[in-house]
């Protein structure tokens, strides 16, 4: 049983464009969201989080938006670069403790120069 | 954010041997969790190492086959005991400070059992 699905297992965009991720979750009581990025043989870096209280947050060139009725949520990157290729997780908290998060199964970014 | 580095990054292990993973981290952290990353798939949280006492495994994860150990605020092991192919995954550590809910992550550990 996922809990938190990313369904798009890659996904290729234009140097300057828009890169857009989406995750799903099932479990309405998570209220906490966190989005990582990873490159090969490196550990997840985290990129950005959100509360269930808010519906937005930016962080330069990264903005992740909450849906909370829809249970979803995406990571907007703009405008994406070359650099921002690697695999991307979404991961999910607070229905069993605060610190207990379940990734999804990422999202392949690519952007093309 | 700290920094995280665990030892060994690699490993080639023989079937029924035992493996200890290293995680340090530059400065006290509250929270300390060990993650497992099977190819192809997402991460999966193993258990929380508590300092002091003994960790909080999760569903699927036994002490037997990994115990931990976080004798300080700064310093955790993580065991891989009697492995087998099955094993073979990147193992990850992850700090959290007090208070915070963002988890940062160590560079990871990657085993193959043969």
């Amino acid at each position: 049983d996922q809990q938190v699905k990313q369904n798009s297992p890659s996904l290729s965009v234009q140097e300057g464009r828009i890169s857009i991720l989406n995750c799903d979750y099932t479990n309405s009581m998570f209220d906490y969201f966190l989005w990582y990025k990873k490159y090969p043989a490196e550990g997840p870096t985290f990129l950005i989080s959100i509360s269930s209280i808010k519906d937005k947050n930016e962080d330069g060139r990264f903005t992740v938006f909450l849906n909370k009725s829809a249970k979803h949520l995406s990571l907007h990157i703009v405008p994406s670069q070359p650099g921002d290729s690697a695999v991307y997780f979404c991961a999910a908290s607070g229905a069993s403790g605060t610190y207990k998060y379940i990734f999804g199964t990422g999202t392949r970014l690519k952007v093309l120069a | 954010s700290a920094v995280i580095s665990q030892k060994p990054s690699r490993d080639i292990c023989q079937r029924g041997t035992s493996l200890t993973i290293q995680c340090q981290v530059d400065s006290q952290v509250t929270m300390m969790f060990w993650y497992r990353q099977q190819p192809g798939q997402s991460l999966t949280l193993i258990a929380t190492a508590n300092q002091g006492s003994e960790a909080t495994y999760e569903s699927g994860f036994v002490i037997d086959k990994f115990p931990i150990s976080r004798p300080n605020l700064t310093f955790s092991t993580l065991t891989v005991s009697n492995m087998s192919p099955e094993d073979s995954s990147i193992y990850l550590c992850s700090v959290s400070g007090q208070g915070s809910y963002e988890q940062y992550f160590g560079p990871g550990t990657r085993l193959t059992v043969t």
